[in-house]
């Protein structure tokens, strides 16, 4: 199983709501990403776990908020998002230190309204 | 001046040409990666260089480290090759650092 799954697909959401991203893998990799993408631009890293502990956090304003439950997973909570937000979100993961492999999930296309 | 350069930003070709896509960067660096990205999100690692040259199909990619450069060429290019095309490069720390993309476009 080489895949990081990504859930939902899409996602529209206000600007008062709060809701979740979902990341899974079950490589046994033990780092795992958050990464923002606008149209026509390239990713922006957001967050690194390392070891299910957060890593890097890029001055990502708090209104993001991540979650390593375990090794498997990622999630990253959303509330209070600004229409500036809508963005494909992507989610990767990696042995740490290993980026030669690293996988990308399809990403979470999210309209804030 | 970003830290990782690419040209051309965009880029039509002619099923069966040789394509050449560059990448030029201005730190130091442990690796570089280039990636693809379809339409819908998709993004696939195609090679991580830290020297030289590597092959996989019909995709290469080299680096020259002095220069700070590479180059990932596609021989006999063909439609299904059309994608965004991702150079990055890794300083260290799991960090990426991505060029802005080349939209690729191969007719039939």
């Amino acid at each position: 199983d080489t895949e990081v799954t990504q859930t939902p697909k899409h996602l529209v959401m206000g600007m008062t709501n709060k809701k979740s991203l979902k990341c899974e893998q079950h490589m046994g990799h033990r780092a795992m990403y958050w990464y923002k993408q606008k149209a026509k631009k390239p990713p922006e890293l957001m967050f690194v776990y390392s070891y299910e502990k957060l890593s890097i956090n890029e001055s990502v304003p708090s209104r993001f908020s991540p979650e390593c439950p375990n090794s498997s997973l990622l999630n990253l909570h959303l509330h209070a998002l600004q229409p500036e937000d809508s963005a494909l979100y992507l989610c990767a993961s990696s042995q740490p230190g290993q980026l030669e492999k690293l996988f990308f999930g399809s990403g979470t296309q999210l309209s804030v309204l | 001046k970003n830290e990782v350069e690419q040209s051309p930003q965009n880029l039509t070709a002619q099923e069966g040409e040789f394509i050449t896509i560059n990448c030029s960067y201005s730190v130091g660096i442990s690796a570089l990666h280039w990636l693809q990205q379809h339409p819908g999100g998709g993004i696939v690692s195609l090679f991580m260089l830290s020297s030289g040259k590597k092959k996989h199909g019909r995709l290469i990619a080299t680096i020259n480290i002095q220069e700070k450069h590479s180059s990932l060429h596609i021989t006999a290019s063909h439609p299904r090759d059309s994608a965004v095309y991702i150079c990055a490069v890794e300083g260290g720390g799991n960090k990426l650092v991505f060029g802005a993309g080349t939209i690729l476009r191969v007719k039939s």
